[in-house]
């Protein structure tokens, strides 16, 4: 079956420290990779994306994350966090050409300390 | 600016009553989806539609009924069969073929 996890539901991070969000996909074929953001009450915004080639992707907001085919990862990382940076974040995985139909994991909450 | 438009932004609706959500989006995308997001279980998708005048159901459909009649118009009705339509909806649009999403504001339904 397909599925995403993100097996953190909160993490919480010193301003100015470096950021890991952990993303595992289950699929059985190519996946398209998304990781999205949302603030409290608000829609989702796209960080980043991940079709094909350079397995490293870079994305909004000073993000990047890493795709991982031998682990089935999709690992969201942010060098030096901004307390701007807390809202939750979801990982997706959709197919090709298809669009806005997405499986999205549980999301992970970031908080930030200052 | 092109966007996506969810109305209204809070509803709030008694047990038994059926209540419609709106959605509509100026991007010219063919493609449009209402998902649910509840707590700690992520977004799922209700229904979906590639083109005007056709539709299918997603992960979650049951209780819920959507149409298509317009290219920029997809409304979500909760209907009263829906067990526990308390949620944070969200609807969203695509290129259809296309390979991004792009999110509403989403409506925050209470029923009480």
């Amino acid at each position: 079956a397909q599925s995403v996890t993100q097996p953190d539901i909160h993490i919480t991070v010193s301003e100015g420290a470096s950021l890991e969000l952990r993303c595992n996909y289950s699929y059985g074929a190519t996946p398209y990779l998304f990781w999205y953001v949302q603030s409290p009450g608000q829609g989702l915004q796209l960080l980043l994306k991940y079709f094909s080639g350079d397995t490293l992707v870079q994305g909004i907001k000073g993000f990047e994350a890493e795709f991982k085919r031998s682990q089935s990862s999709f690992n969201l990382r942010k060098p030096s966090v901004h307390w701007s940076d807390a809202a939750e974040y979801f990982c997706a995985v959709g197919a090709p050409n298809q669009g806005g139909k997405l499986i999205f994991g549980q999301g992970t909450e970031l908080s930030v300390k200052p | 600016d092109g966007g996506i438009t969810q109305s209204p932004k809070y509803l709030f609706r008694k047990e038994g009553q059926n209540v419609t959500l709106s959605c509509e989006q100026n991007l010219n995308h063919d493609a449009m989806y209402w998902y649910r997001q509840d707590p700690g279980q992520g977004l799922r998708l209700i229904y979906y539609s590639q083109i005007v005048n056709d539709f299918q159901k997603g992960d979650i459909a049951e209780g819920y009924s959507v149409s298509r009649e317009k290219k920029e118009s997809f409304p979500l009705t909760v209907t009263s069969a829906q067990k526990n339509p308390t949620a944070f909806y969200l609807c969203a649009s695509s290129y259809r073929g296309g390979t991004e999403a792009f999110f509403g504001q989403g409506t925050r339904l209470t029923v009480v």
